[in-house]
């Protein structure tokens, strides 16, 4: 079947400038999550969703990121006056509940100038 | 909180080599764990995972990895590398009361031929 799927796959947007990424997640999976890939800091979890509701924000990096999830489905993250340490590749993942097996969109390569 | 060591950055081989990334990680309490791969200009794929039972998991092209518990490792092996073996290769581990993913900071493997 359908596996998660990103858009855009590549943005590149200006210094200050907001950003929304999407996630549309295995089709029946409740689980999705978000995570960063970047140079220096390797994969960072950001997010948790389970359902619509988010128990785990742990790792968003600053008050400019949030995320929001509708439908119990399609996800996006959006990014606020973004700053060039921002670039990344954010990738997205869902898994079904209870399990832990997440399968990997992806992603969407974000470059700040 | 968890954190994953994968030893080697770098590894280099050349095809019929055989192959062992280490992979340690801290936390006490129960864990899964995981291998990802991530070929060139693809996104991440399960390679094999460790839930319970068996220590010694098999996983997809002839990959194996082994949980060693008094050790907190899992590290992976092949016996014998192939050209098309040459990726990014991510040790990852989920606590077992929590959701998210605490990745190592990957090894490049290149197999020449």
């Amino acid at each position: 079947g359908a596996g998660v799927s990103q858009s855009p796959s590549n943005k590149v947007t200006e210094k200050g400038k907001d950003v929304e990424l999407r996630c549309d997640p295995i089709s029946g999976h409740t689980a999705l999550y978000w995570y960063r890939q970047s140079l220096g800091q390797g994969l960072e979890f950001l997010i948790y969703f389970q359902g619509n509701s988010a128990p785990d924000k742990s790792g968003l990096p600053s008050d400019r990121f949030s995320a929001e999830r509708t439908g119990g489905s399609v996800s996006t993250l959006t990014i606020q006056r973004t700053q060039q340490e921002d670039s990344a590749v954010y990738l997205c993942a869902s898994s079904l509940s209870g399990t832990h097996e997440q399968y990997f969109g992806p992603g969407t390569r974000l470059t700040v100038t | 909180a968890q954190s994953v060591s994968q030893h080697n950055h770098h590894v280099i081989l050349s095809e019929a080599a055989s192959l062992e990334l280490g992979c340690n990680y801290s936390y006490g309490g129960t864990v899964n764990l995981f291998w990802y791969v991530q070929y060139p200009g693809q996104h991440l794929q399960l390679l094999l995972k460790y839930f319970s039972g068996d220590p010694l998991v098999k996983g997809i092209k002839g990959f194996e990895a082994e949980f060693i518990k008094s050790k907190f490792s899992f590290n992976l092996r092949k016996p014998s590398v192939q050209w098309s073996d040459t990726a990014e290769y991510f040790c990852a581990v989920n606590a077992g009361d929590g959701n998210k993913l605490v990745f190592g900071a990957g090894t490049i493997l290149r197999v020449k031929s």
